[in-house]
């Protein structure tokens, strides 16, 4: 059965810290895996990744994939308060379905 | 705010009605997706829309129609609604379809429950 879990379930931080953010996929057929931050509305882009050891950044955020393992993680350095979100993990397959999981609650505290 | 908006977000119907959800982007993407959430909680595509084209239909059936009156709207259209037609749909869009470099950004989402 595809599926895509992530850990920690939930995380409380405090302002500075740095985080690591974990997503595992078993998806048959997979194209990429997408990460995405949500707050009160629609989830918002954050990266996708393709191939396998190439890092991906903006800012303090960052993000690889390793297609051996498959997993990925998300790495957030320097947190801020307005980091506190839900961190969604997507699979996305060659039939463009998506797998999404459920998410990692971060809570950064001042 | 750039995002995918859909409308509205629940929608509480009776079997047989005709229905329509909206969608818009003002993000500037020329591709627009709808998703069928399904039981186990993944997306499943339904149809996709670049520049006002069609280019992914999967199998639904004919009571869906999508509409997209320009490259910022897809509006989905449901007619003699069933009850398995309850679901949560997603809309989204892309730059570009494939690998879009920019992934994909998605709605927040439309609850439909048929009565």
């Amino acid at each position: 059965e595809d599926k895509v879990v992530q850990s920690p379930l939930s995380l409380v931080v405090h302002e500075g810290d740095t985080v690591t953010l974990n997503c595992s996929y078993e998806v048959t057929n997979f194209r990429s895996l997408l990460w995405y931050k949500q707050e009160k509305k629609a989830p918002t882009f954050l990266f996708m990744l393709t191939s396998s050891g190439i890092e991906k950044k903006s800012g303090r955020l960052s993000s690889i994939l390793d297609k051996k393992e498959l997993s990925s993680i998300l790495n957030i350095t320097a947190t801020q308060t307005g980091d506190s979100a839900i961190y969604l993990c997507a699979v996305r397959n060659t039939g463009n379905q998506f797998y999404f999981g459920t998410g990692t609650s971060l809570t950064v505290i001042p | 705010d750039t995002a995918v908006s859909q409308t509205p977000k629940y929608l509480v119907t009776q079997m047989g009605n005709d229905k329509s959800i909206k969608c818009e982007q003002n993000l500037g993407h020329d591709t627009m997706y709808w998703y069928k959430q399904d039981s186990k909680k993944f997306l499943k595509i339904m149809f996709s829309y670049n520049n006002k084209e069609l280019i992914i239909n999967e199998t639904v059936p004919n009571r869906f129609s999508p509409k997209s009156p320009d490259k910022a709207h897809l509006n989905l259209h449901i007619n003699s609604l069933e009850l398995g037609d309850s679901a949560v749909y997603f809309c989204a869009s892309s730059q570009g379809a494939g690998d879009p470099v920019y992934g994909y950004t998605f709605g927040s989402g439309t609850r439909l429950t048929v009565v």
